[in-house]
């Protein structure tokens, strides 16, 4: 089945230690975006690829990084993680962006939690 | 920001019919999203909206307003798998502005 996948599902982390999460599609889709959703909150965009032009939120802080290697991969990396910054992290990938209207499709998310 | 404004809790009975309203900002919107969030997992399609009007399908329906920046999803005949959050998402450009949810209990 065509689907977006996200590893690990939880991630244990000490404060200040880089880590990586990483996600897959096999939707083939062009746009992949990373969500940050902390709890009882709304999933909150940090950053999205398009093919592989990369668009950040002006409100994202510099700790976050992402790469896309190839279509079917994204890696949010987060430089120096600090107790703010447990949460779930969503990928979520689409088609062609632009012309609205396109769904969104999420993986099952990383819980990130620091410690 | 859109300023998304849904209800943060709602409690319903089994067999019953909910509705969740949604008001967003008018400005630059596209369509509208609802997402269904069971707890500590992704968010998974339920509707898109972007012509004023009810658009059902099964149990769920969702309408929108765009005039009034408003929109609302229906769901008839809840069962208690229905028991989740409902993230309302309206689409400004190409991007998606999520609410906060409205968790939903279904109770027996």
């Amino acid at each position: 089945d065509a689907m977006v996948i996200q590893n690990p599902r939880y991630q244990v982390t000490q404060f200040g230690k880089p880590v990586t999460l990483s996600c897959s599609q096999t939707l083939n889709h062009n746009v992949m975006y990373w969500y940050q959703q902390k709890s009882s909150q709304a999933p909150k965009l940090l950053f999205h690829y398009y093919d592989k032009d990369f668009n950040n939120e002006a409100d994202t802080p510099d700790n976050f990084q992402s790469r896309r290697p190839n279509t079917s991969f994204c890696f949010l990396d987060i430089r120096s993680p600090g107790l703010g910054d447990a949460a779930m992290y969503l990928c979520a990938t689409s088609t062609l962006a632009g012309e609205g209207g396109e769904t969104q499709y999420f993986g099952p998310g990383t819980r990130l939690l620091v410690l | 920001g859109q300023n998304i404004d849904q209800p943060t809790e709602m409690t319903a009975t089994e067999g019953a019919i909910v509705q969740i309203n949604c008001t967003y900002q008018t400005s630059g919107f596209n369509g509208l999203f609802w997402y269904q969030q069971h707890a500590g997992e992704a968010p998974t399609f339920l509707s898109y909206n972007v012509l004023d009007g009810l658009e059902e399908k099964g149990r769920f329906s969702s309408f929108l307003s765009r005039s009034k920046g408003y929109s609302y999803l229906l769901l008839k005949e809840l069962q208690m798998k229905d028991s989740a959050s409902y993230l309302c998402a309206p689409e400004y450009g190409n991007k998606l502005v999520f609410g906060a949810g409205t968790i939903l209990r279904v109770k027996s």
